[in-house]
Protein backbone atom coordinates (compact mmCIF):
# COMPACT_ATOMS: atom_id res chain seq x y z
CA UNK A 1 0.00 0.00 0.00
CA UNK A 2 1.48 3.90 -0.35
CA UNK A 3 2.61 4.82 2.84
CA UNK A 4 1.94 8.83 2.61
CA UNK A 5 4.45 10.92 5.29
CA UNK A 6 3.50 14.31 6.38
CA UNK A 7 5.36 17.08 7.58
CA UNK A 8 6.00 19.08 9.52
CA UNK A 9 3.75 16.96 12.52
CA UNK A 10 3.12 20.62 14.25
CA UNK A 11 3.33 23.99 12.57
CA UNK A 12 3.54 27.14 14.65
CA UNK A 13 2.24 30.37 13.06
CA UNK A 14 0.81 33.45 13.16
CA UNK A 15 -2.17 35.02 11.90
CA UNK A 16 -1.75 36.65 8.33
CA UNK A 17 1.35 34.46 7.56
CA UNK A 18 1.92 31.67 5.07
CA UNK A 19 1.28 27.99 5.81
CA UNK A 20 3.28 25.55 3.54
CA UNK A 21 2.36 21.66 4.35
CA UNK A 22 4.10 18.45 2.69
CA UNK A 23 2.54 14.98 2.14
CA UNK A 24 5.15 12.71 0.67
CA UNK A 25 4.12 9.63 -0.88
CA UNK A 26 6.30 6.21 -0.94
CA UNK A 27 5.26 5.70 -3.97
CA UNK A 28 4.32 7.30 -7.08
CA UNK A 29 0.77 8.98 -6.82
CA UNK A 30 -0.49 8.31 -10.47
CA UNK A 31 -2.90 11.19 -12.15
CA UNK A 32 -2.49 13.20 -8.97
CA UNK A 33 -4.91 11.58 -7.16
CA UNK A 34 -3.83 12.90 -3.79
CA UNK A 35 -6.66 15.17 -1.46
CA UNK A 36 -6.22 16.68 1.56
CA UNK A 37 -8.69 17.46 4.54
CA UNK A 38 -8.99 19.75 7.69
CA UNK A 39 -10.06 18.27 10.77
CA UNK A 40 -10.99 20.75 13.92
CA UNK A 41 -11.06 19.20 17.48
CA UNK A 42 -14.36 17.53 17.98
CA UNK A 43 -15.05 17.57 14.27
CA UNK A 44 -15.35 15.23 11.33
CA UNK A 45 -12.52 16.10 8.35
CA UNK A 46 -13.82 18.27 6.06
CA UNK A 47 -13.00 17.90 2.11
CA UNK A 48 -10.32 20.89 1.11
CA UNK A 49 -8.37 19.50 -2.41
CA UNK A 50 -8.90 17.28 -3.86
CA UNK A 51 -7.05 15.72 -7.76
CA UNK A 52 -3.89 17.36 -5.86
CA UNK A 53 -5.38 21.35 -7.03
CA UNK A 54 -8.94 20.99 -7.08
CA UNK A 55 -10.84 22.99 -4.63
CA UNK A 56 -13.81 21.37 -3.33
CA UNK A 57 -17.20 23.07 -2.77
CA UNK A 58 -17.20 26.25 -0.89
CA UNK A 59 -13.22 26.34 0.14
CA UNK A 60 -11.92 29.78 0.46
CA UNK A 61 -9.14 30.39 -2.94
CA UNK A 62 -6.60 31.18 0.17
CA UNK A 63 -6.10 27.43 0.25
CA UNK A 64 -4.47 25.71 -2.50
CA UNK A 65 -2.89 22.34 -3.55
CA UNK A 66 -0.43 21.52 -5.89
CA UNK A 67 2.40 18.23 -6.76
CA UNK A 68 2.77 15.40 -8.64
CA UNK A 69 4.46 11.88 -8.33
CA UNK A 70 5.71 11.49 -5.06
CA UNK A 71 5.39 15.15 -3.41
CA UNK A 72 2.85 16.95 -2.67
CA UNK A 73 2.04 20.43 -1.15
CA UNK A 74 -1.20 22.32 0.60
CA UNK A 75 -0.58 25.61 1.08
CA UNK A 76 -2.70 28.45 2.87
CA UNK A 77 -1.75 31.53 1.84
CA UNK A 78 -2.80 33.71 4.81
CA UNK A 79 -3.82 32.42 7.78
CA UNK A 80 -7.33 33.01 9.10
CA UNK A 81 -8.09 32.31 12.68
CA UNK A 82 -10.70 29.17 11.90
CA UNK A 83 -7.96 27.71 9.87
CA UNK A 84 -5.95 26.14 13.04
CA UNK A 85 -6.63 22.72 12.51
CA UNK A 86 -5.41 19.33 11.31
CA UNK A 87 -4.60 18.55 7.67
CA UNK A 88 -4.68 15.27 6.35
CA UNK A 89 -3.74 13.58 3.09
CA UNK A 90 -5.56 11.22 1.50
CA UNK A 91 -4.25 9.23 -2.07
CA UNK A 92 -6.96 7.33 -3.86
CA UNK A 93 -4.41 6.20 -6.49
CA UNK A 94 -4.35 2.55 -5.72
CA UNK A 95 -6.33 0.54 -3.05
CA UNK A 96 -6.52 0.69 -0.15
CA UNK A 97 -6.80 4.16 0.23
CA UNK A 98 -4.64 5.30 2.58
CA UNK A 99 -4.38 8.93 4.93
CA UNK A 100 -0.95 10.47 6.07
CA UNK A 101 -0.44 10.74 9.79
CA UNK A 102 -1.19 14.36 9.61
CA UNK A 103 0.07 17.97 10.17
CA UNK A 104 -1.37 19.87 12.91
CA UNK A 105 -1.37 24.08 12.37
CA UNK A 106 -1.18 25.65 15.63
CA UNK A 107 -1.58 29.62 17.04
CA UNK A 108 2.64 30.81 17.43
CA UNK B 1 -29.13 19.32 2.88
CA UNK B 2 -26.83 16.13 2.86
CA UNK B 3 -26.13 14.62 6.19
CA UNK B 4 -24.67 11.40 7.51
CA UNK B 5 -24.98 10.15 10.97
CA UNK B 6 -23.61 7.36 12.73
CA UNK B 7 -25.36 5.10 15.63
CA UNK B 8 -24.86 1.71 17.31
CA UNK B 9 -22.48 0.19 20.00
CA UNK B 10 -20.49 2.48 21.75
CA UNK B 11 -18.97 0.37 24.15
CA UNK B 12 -18.04 -3.26 23.24
CA UNK B 13 -16.41 -6.03 25.15
CA UNK B 14 -13.35 -7.61 23.61
CA UNK B 15 -13.95 -10.30 21.32
CA UNK B 16 -17.47 -8.96 20.94
CA UNK B 17 -19.03 -8.00 17.41
CA UNK B 18 -19.43 -4.47 16.49
CA UNK B 19 -22.36 -2.95 14.74
CA UNK B 20 -22.51 0.57 13.32
CA UNK B 21 -25.30 2.81 11.40
CA UNK B 22 -25.33 5.31 8.87
CA UNK B 23 -28.37 6.84 8.53
CA UNK B 24 -28.23 9.08 5.34
CA UNK B 25 -30.31 12.17 4.30
CA UNK B 26 -30.63 14.45 1.47
CA UNK B 27 -28.68 11.83 -0.93
CA UNK B 28 -30.31 7.96 -2.07
CA UNK B 29 -28.46 5.05 -1.80
CA UNK B 30 -30.79 3.74 -4.94
CA UNK B 31 -28.75 7.19 -6.91
CA UNK B 32 -26.28 5.96 -9.76
CA UNK B 33 -23.16 6.50 -8.38
CA UNK B 34 -22.93 7.04 -4.65
CA UNK B 35 -21.12 5.16 -2.43
CA UNK B 36 -20.41 5.56 1.05
CA UNK B 37 -17.98 4.19 3.45
CA UNK B 38 -16.74 3.94 7.11
CA UNK B 39 -13.48 5.68 8.29
CA UNK B 40 -12.02 5.39 11.71
CA UNK B 41 -9.65 7.32 13.94
CA UNK B 42 -7.86 5.95 17.06
CA UNK B 43 -7.83 9.18 19.82
CA UNK B 44 -5.26 11.30 18.58
CA UNK B 45 -4.18 9.08 16.02
CA UNK B 46 -4.68 9.65 12.30
CA UNK B 47 -8.07 8.24 9.72
CA UNK B 48 -8.24 4.98 8.80
CA UNK B 49 -10.45 3.88 5.84
CA UNK B 50 -12.58 0.45 6.57
CA UNK B 51 -15.16 -0.48 4.08
CA UNK B 52 -16.87 1.04 1.77
CA UNK B 53 -20.51 -0.03 -0.82
CA UNK B 54 -21.76 1.59 -3.74
CA UNK B 55 -25.26 1.88 -4.72
CA UNK B 56 -25.28 -1.26 -7.28
CA UNK B 57 -24.15 -3.46 -4.05
CA UNK B 58 -20.27 -3.52 -5.02
CA UNK B 59 -18.29 -3.81 -1.70
CA UNK B 60 -14.98 -3.01 -0.94
CA UNK B 61 -12.85 -3.88 2.03
CA UNK B 62 -9.45 -2.37 3.76
CA UNK B 63 -7.53 -5.92 2.95
CA UNK B 64 -6.12 -5.97 6.48
CA UNK B 65 -9.18 -5.85 7.99
CA UNK B 66 -11.26 -8.12 5.53
CA UNK B 67 -12.19 -10.90 7.19
CA UNK B 68 -13.24 -8.97 10.15
CA UNK B 69 -15.70 -6.65 8.66
CA UNK B 70 -18.80 -6.99 6.59
CA UNK B 71 -20.41 -3.68 4.69
CA UNK B 72 -24.53 -4.04 3.89
CA UNK B 73 -27.03 -1.48 2.89
CA UNK B 74 -30.76 -1.38 3.85
CA UNK B 75 -32.40 1.01 0.44
CA UNK B 76 -35.62 1.15 1.81
CA UNK B 77 -34.46 2.84 5.03
CA UNK B 78 -31.39 4.25 3.70
CA UNK B 79 -29.17 3.18 5.56
CA UNK B 80 -25.53 1.48 5.79
CA UNK B 81 -24.53 -1.34 8.10
CA UNK B 82 -21.00 -2.04 9.46
CA UNK B 83 -19.98 -4.80 11.87
CA UNK B 84 -16.90 -5.43 12.55
CA UNK B 85 -16.04 -9.20 14.80
CA UNK B 86 -13.53 -9.96 17.21
CA UNK B 87 -13.35 -6.29 18.75
CA UNK B 88 -9.99 -5.60 20.64
CA UNK B 89 -9.07 -2.46 22.58
CA UNK B 90 -6.89 -1.45 19.70
CA UNK B 91 -9.89 -0.88 17.98
CA UNK B 92 -10.74 1.96 20.06
CA UNK B 93 -11.61 4.78 18.14
CA UNK B 94 -13.90 7.60 16.31
CA UNK B 95 -16.24 5.65 13.50
CA UNK B 96 -17.34 7.62 10.89
CA UNK B 97 -19.30 7.10 7.18
CA UNK B 98 -18.83 9.48 4.64
CA UNK B 99 -20.15 9.89 1.11
CA UNK B 100 -18.27 9.44 -1.99
CA UNK B 101 -17.83 13.05 -3.66
CA UNK B 102 -15.26 15.21 -4.87
CA UNK B 103 -12.47 13.31 -7.41
CA UNK B 104 -14.38 11.64 -10.00
CA UNK B 105 -12.33 8.85 -9.35
CA UNK B 106 -14.61 5.84 -8.86
CA UNK B 107 -12.59 3.54 -6.46
CA UNK B 108 -10.72 4.42 -4.47
CA UNK B 109 -12.93 7.82 -3.51
CA UNK B 110 -12.77 11.19 -1.84
CA UNK B 111 -15.11 11.37 0.81
CA UNK B 112 -17.02 15.28 0.63
CA UNK B 113 -19.22 14.62 3.22
CA UNK B 114 -18.86 13.46 6.64
CA UNK B 115 -20.92 12.00 9.87
CA UNK B 116 -20.41 13.99 12.82
CA UNK B 117 -18.48 10.35 14.55
CA UNK B 118 -19.37 8.07 16.73
CA UNK B 119 -16.87 6.87 19.57
CA UNK B 120 -16.49 3.33 20.02
CA UNK B 121 -14.73 2.09 23.76
CA UNK B 122 -13.57 -1.18 23.16
CA UNK B 123 -13.06 -2.83 27.01
CA UNK B 124 -14.15 -5.19 29.75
Amino acid sequence: EIVLTQSPGTLSLSPGERATLSCRASQSVSRSYLAWYQQKPGQAPRLLIFDASSRATGIPDRFSGSGSGTDFTLTISRLEAEDFAVYFCQQYARPPLTFGGGTKVEIK
Amino acid sequence: QITLKESGSTLVKPTQTLTLTCTLSGFSLRSNGVGVGWIRQPPGKALEWLALIYWDDDKRYSPSLQSRLTITKDTSKNQVVLTMSNMDPVDTGTYYCARRGGSSNWFPPTFDSWGQGTLVTVSS
